[in-house]
């Protein structure tokens, strides 16, 4: 079965960078892009950017285009997503989701972000 | 930047049929998809381009999309229905999110 499985809860201080893994299984890694996902405490759902597995192309949302960096390690299929220079407001949970097209049909966990000084 | 508009609250009683609309300029144009989502839990897809339900999903959801205005429909509503509902659909390269409806079941 897809599982998308993330790495656990961190906690930083503003300024600092943050990245957070995604484990693939139950399926070829390379065939689906995966998608950066967060959410704020309270809030809706933003939508960060993608990878695509195959090639390492990337498409960021504009308002994180400085300050995001997607990655991705085919021989252990998983996915990173590393934000730069936190602030107190990126306190978020962040998720990522395999896109098999326009839509996103796997969710990770859900990865909670806290920054905090 | 393109924008995905929700009502954020919908009220329904039980076995009722429950409406959440999603708006957008030509939004008909595009493929919609809508997410469910509970308390502590991963966004789940209920409905994709525009009609289509994944397996495992209740044939209770559906879904249409025309001209600016995509509609999630559940009809029969159940308690477990009670969450959180997103809409989402691409701008160019963008994903863009619905601002989310919270479904009462009351």
């Amino acid at each position: 079965q897809v599982q998308l499985v993330q790495s656990g809860a961190e906690v930083k201080k503003p300024g600092a960078s943050v990245k957070v893994s995604c484990k693939s299984s139950g399926y070829t890694f390379t065939d689906y892009y995966i998608h950066w996902v967060r959410q704020a405490p309270g809030q809706g759902l933003e939508w960060m950017g993608w990878i695509n597995p195959n090639s390492g192309v990337t498409n960021y949302a504009q308002k994180y285009q400085d300050r995001v960096t997607m990655t991705r390690d085919t021989s252990i299929s998983t996915a990173y997503m590393e934000l730069s220079r936190l602030r107190y407001d990126d306190t978020a949970v962040y998720f990522c989701a395999r896109g098999p097209g326009e839509y996103f049909d796997y969710w990770g966990q859900g990865t909670l972000v806290t920054v905090s000084s | 930047s393109y924008e995905l508009t929700q009502p954020p609250s919908v009220s329904v009683s039980p076995g009722q049929t429950a409406s959440i609309t999603c708006s957008g300029d030509k939004l008909g144009d595009e493929y919609a998809c809508w997410y469910q989502q509970k308390p502590g839990q991963s966004p789940v897809l209920v409905i994709y381009q525009d009609t289509k339900r994944p397996s495992g999903i209740p044939e209770r959801f559906s879904g249409s999309n025309s001209g600016n205005t995509a509609t999630l429909t559940i009809s029969g509503t159940q308690a477990m229905d009670e969450a959180d509902y997103y809409c989402q659909a691409w701008d160019s390269s963008t994903v863009v999110f619905g601002g989310g409806t919270k479904l009462t079941v009351l």
